[in-house]
C-alpha cells in the first residue's frame, strides 16, 4: 500500500487565489510527522511546512497551512494568496516514528499559477 | 552559510559503468540520506548515514552503495549501470540534535542520464 497519497497531478490556480493540495497518507505508527516540499525546476526540495501527529493546532507558515483531518488521515496543504512564483512541484512526506530513514514522499502535484 | 552541496550537477554514463556521486551536508549536519527521483515520480530512499554508519537503506539493488566520511560527506556509487538508473539523485541533511519537526535540508541534486 502506498504510504503518502497525491491524487492530483496537476492544478491551476489563479493569481491572488487560494488553492488546497491533496495528500492522504497510511500509517499504523502513533507518532508520525507530516511534510510538505516545493520543488521548482531547478530540482532543489524546498522544505515548507511540518505538522506532527500530536499537535492539536494545524500548522501554519506564512501563506502556507496544513489542514490537518488525523481520522482521515488526510493532511491537505493551503496556499493563499498564490504567486506567480508558487508554480512549482509539490510533494507531501511522512516520517514514521521518529525514524528519518523511513521518510516515505508522494508522487507530487504540479501547480500552475495563472497570470 | 552554505546548503547542501552536490556535485556533479549532470552526468551521462554508459549501460554497465560506474558511477560515484558526492554530497557535503550543512555544516554541523551528521546526517546525511540519499533519495532517487525518477522523471515524474517522488524521490525514493536509498540510504541513510549518521556519524559514518549506515542507519537505514531502501529496496534498491547491492549494485547500490554509499558510505560517510569523518567530516560527513557522502558518497553514493552505483555500479553496472542500467538505463532505469536515470533519475535525480538527490542528497539531503538533517540536524539530529533532537529536533524532530523539523525534515531534510535537500540539495539540488545529480541529473544522472544513462545512455
Amino acid at each position: 500500500a502506498q504510504k503518502i497519497t497525491q491524487t492530483q497531478p496537476g492544478m491551476f490556480v489563479q493569481e491572488k487565489e487560494a488553492v488546497t493540495l491533496d495528500c492522504t497518507y497510511d500509517t499504523s505508527d502513533q507518532s508520525y510527522g507530516l511534510f510538505w516540499y516545493k520543488q521548482p525546476s531547478s530540482g532543489e526540495m524546498i522544505f515548507l511546512i511540518y505538522q506532527g501527529s500530536y499537535d492539536e493546532q494545524n500548522a501554519t507558515e506564512g501563506r502556507y497551512s496544513l489542514n490537518f483531518q488525523k481520522a482521515r488521515k488526510s493532511a491537505n496543504l493551503v496556499i493563499s494568496a498564490s504567486q506567480l512564483g508558487d508554480s512549482a512541484m509539490y510533494f507531501c512526506a511522512m516520517r514514521e516514528g521518529y525514524n528519518f530513514n523511513k521518510f516515505y514522499f508522494g508522487s507530487g502535484t504540479k501547480l500552475n499559477v495563472k497570470p | 552559510d552554505a546548503g547542501v552541496t552536490q556535485s556533479p550537477t549532470h552526468l551521462i554514463k554508459t549501460r554497465g559503468q560506474h558511477v560515484t556521486l558526492r554530497c557535503s551536508p550543512i555544516s554541523g549536519h551528521k546526517s546525511v540520506s540519499w533519495y532517487q527521483q525518477v522523471l515524474g515520480q517522488g524521490p525514493q530512499f536509498i540510504f541513510q548515514y549518521y556519524e559514518k554508519e549506515e542507519r537505514g537503506r531502501g529496496n534498491f539493488p547491492d549494485r547500490f552503495s554509499a558510505r560517510q566520511f569523518p567530516n560527513y560527506s557522502s558518497e553514493l556509487n552505483v555500479n553496472a549501470l542500467l538505463l532505469g538508473d536515470s533519475a535525480l539523485y538527490l542528497c539531503a541533511s538533517r540536524d539530529d540534535s533532537g529536533v524532530s519537526n523539523y525534515g531534510y535540508t535537500f540539495g539540488s541534486g545529480t541529473r544522472l542520464t544513462v545512455v
